[in-house]
């Protein structure tokens, strides 16, 4: 089984830019996640989809984030403009259905590292 | 507010045995998991309790106590690879599996 995949694995833009991550959920997957991970701590939840719909975005900062899961599938991430602060790691995660045996089990990608200068 | 508490860093030496302990505060409570992630890789699944005692899988255990609020982490038979970033993480809703993360506990075996 495919795990959750990427890309990029790495970015670097300088402050005020844009950029956008990009998340392919292991097949069958109804819920993804985004989080954002500081170095030195713990991943803190972005933005979670159930299908295509969000279930929570409570802190994500909509004045420059924005996310979008159009077909229920894969998902998009993107940052504009992008500040200092933004510097982290930026994880996808997804979870089988409410009825699987791996409910509570998150399987995250890789993630992607973003350096903003 | 929510806070998980863990050490920030432990040590051992390998074949030890180690404990990470984790308390929390949260609105909710439906279950506590674990994670492990190595420098520049993916959190990966460890373990999950939703109900009081301990839970055992291989060389790992987790425990978890609901009316204080604790669990702990149990690794044995320590092994260079087990060096790594170990967090703790409330599922705080009945819904959708929210996860709200602790600080994490960076491990380090040593030879």
């Amino acid at each position: 089984e495919a795990g959750v995949a990427q890309s990029p694995r790495y970015k670097i833009i300088e402050k005020r830019q844009s950029v956008a991550f990009w998340c392919n959920p292991i097949s069958g997957h109804a819920t993804l996640y985004w989080y954002q991970q500081i170095l030195g701590q713990g991943p803190k939840l972005l933005i979670q989809f159930q299908n295509n719909g969000v279930v929570d975005d409570s802190q994500l900062p909509k004045d420059r984030f924005s996310a979008e899961r159009l077909k229920g599938v894969d998902s998009t991430l993107k940052i504009q403009p992008a500040k200092l602060e933004d510097s982290a790691v930026y994880l996808c995660a997804s979870t089988p259905s409410v009825g699987s045996s791996a409910k509570n089990i998150q399987y995250f990608g890789a993630g992607t590292r973003l350096s903003v200068l | 507010g929510q806070s998980l508490e863990q050490p920030s860093e432990v040590t051992a030496v390998e074949g030890a045995i180690v404990q990470i302990n984790c308390t929390y505060q949260t609105s909710g409570f439906y279950g506590l998991s674990w994670y492990q992630q190595h420098d520049g890789g993916a959190p990966t699944f460890l373990s999950y309790n939703a109900l009081d005692g301990l839970e055992e899988t291989g060389r790992f255990s987790s425990f978890l106590s609901r009316s204080d609020s604790y669990g702990y982490l149990l690794l044995q038979e320590l092994q260079m690879k087990d060096s790594a970033s170990y967090f703790c993480a409330v599922r705080d809703q009945g819904g959708f599996q929210k996860l709200v993360f602790g600080t994490g506990t960076r491990l380090l075996v040593s030879p």
